[in-house]
């Protein structure tokens, strides 16, 4: 059975950083591309940024490119997203999906908050 | 930016009704790609490739559509098809996925 199971979110201030981890299980991890989307509260669904099998090439949304950084451990089957340079708009449950052009399997997600 | 308008925003259908959820592209996209979110959970793909169901999913729902219109259709709604559906474009970058459809049981 697939799993992923995200960590790390909590309370922050603006301008602070956080990182969230992910642990996948169930599946060959190094053979799927990964991606981080987010859901601010009551709205839709944002995709955040993806990183191929090997984490050699990386992608990211406009609003986060410079802050965030989405890397991976295969030997540990985990992926991370450093969030630095944190704002308010930021605030939203962060999944941990697989990324095959679509968004196949979902972590249970990780809530940050970004408030002082 | 791809932009995906979903219609309509919310909706309720009886059990029973047919209903459908459609999807339009400010570009002509290859593939739509749609989302359940059920209250307080993480989204489940729903259907892929426009019109192939994932495992699952009871053969009420279907896909459909090319270029800028798509859409999603159930063909008799049943109360455990209440919930929030998405549609996601694929394959220009920045991935973006539509305002979502709340679908309410009547």
């Amino acid at each position: 059975e697939v799993q992923l199971v995200e960590s790390g979110g909590v309370l922050v201030q603006p301008g602070r950083s956080m990182k969230l981890s992910c642990a996948a299980s169930g599946f060959t991890f190094s053979s799927f591309p990964m991606a981080w989307v987010r859901q601010a509260p009551t709205k839709g669904l944002e995709w955040v940024a993806t990183i191929s099998t090997s984490g050699g090439s990386t992608y990211y949304r406009d609003s986060v490119k410079g802050r965030f950084t989405i890397s991976r451990d295969n030997a540990k089957s985990t992926l991370y997203l450093q969030m630095d340079s944190l704002r308010s708009e930021d605030t939203a449950t962060y999944y941990c999906t697989t990324d095959d052009y679509y968004f196949d399997y979902w972590g249970q997600g990780v809530m940050v908050t970004v408030s002082s | 930016e791809i932009v995906l308008t979903q219609s309509p925003n919310t909706m309720a259908a009886s059990p029973g009704e047919k209903v459908t959820i459609t999807c339009r592209a400010s570009s002509s996209v290859s593939y739509m790609y749609w989302y359940q979110q059920m209250s307080d959970a993480s989204p489940k793909l729903w259907i892929y490739d426009t019109s192939k169901l994932a495992s699952g999913v009871p053969d009420r729902f279907s896909g459909s559509g090319s270029g800028t219109s798509y859409s999603l259709t159930i063909n008799t709604m049943e109360a455990e098809d209440a919930a929030t559906y998405y549609c996601q474009q694929c394959c220009s970058t920045p991935r973006t996925f539509g305002g979502g459809t709340k679908l309410e049981l009547k």
